[in-house]
């Protein structure tokens, strides 16, 4: 299926540290979103990596793209106590954005 | 604060209720959609609405009915619903569907509850 599989499905860190969490999928796709989840609210576009492109930045922000092993991963750099949401993955094919089942990200102050 | 507003916040319902949840974004996107979210799961894609008009419906059951009167309005009626349906309803729009390469951006959601 089109839908990302989330690796691990909970990371809990110390403030400071860095966080990295990984997609696998099995379709092809135009590209693979990353979004953010606080509890209760709703999602938060993180950053969109083409089916082109190899890696991408965005502040503390990194991601990875590689096709031929249809995966990704996110790195979150310096991770801080607002940093503590769930992280969702969401490979984009023709018309669908279908999400992963998350990484319940805490960081320990 | 979100750009993509959705009311009410919190709705209780009995079963045997009609209401309508109601979304509205100004950001001149052309696509926009319905997921529901189940606590500790991931959002599911219920519809998407292309240039106002359905291009999916994942099999949605039909006692939610959705509507678009307008590019920046989203509706999804709620008939004879069951507790099972209780859960997060999330809104969100988008520049375009797929090809687009365009982010989805969210409202904050609905908690409805279905006694």
């Amino acid at each position: 299926s089109q839908q990302g599989e989330e690796d691990p499905q909970a990371l809990s860190i110390q403030e400071g540290e860095n966080a990295t969490m990984n997609c696998s999928y099995k379709t092809s796709i135009n590209n693979l979103q990353w979004y953010r989840q606080n509890s209760g609210r709703g999602l938060v576009h993180l950053i969109l990596i083409r089916s082109n492109e190899r890696e991408k930045h965005s502040g503390r922000l990194r991601v990875t793209l590689d096709t031929s092993k249809k995966s990704s991963s996110l790195l979150i750099t310096a991770s801080r106590a607002a940093d503590t949401a769930s992280y969702f993955c969401a490979p984009q094919g023709a018309q669908k954005l279908v999400f992963g089942q998350g990484t319940r990200l805490t960081i320990n102050p | 604060d979100t750009e993509v507003t959705q009311t009410p916040k919190h709705l209780v319902m009995g079963m045997t209720n009609k209401k309508s949840l109601k979304c509205e974004q100004h950001m001149g996107h052309r696509a926009m959609y319905w997921y529901k979210q189940k606590a500790k799961k991931p959002p599911e894609l219920m519809f998407v609405y292309s240039y106002e008009k359905l291009s999916i419906n994942e099999s949605v059951p039909s006692r939610f009915s959705p509507e678009c009167p307008n590019s920046s309005l989203l509706n999804l009626h709620l008939h004879a619903l069951q507790p099972e349906d209780s859960a997060l309803y999330l809104c969100a729009s988008s520049q375009g569907v797929g090809s687009y390469n365009s982010p989805l951006h969210f409202g904050n959601g609905t908690r409805l509850t279905v006694t």
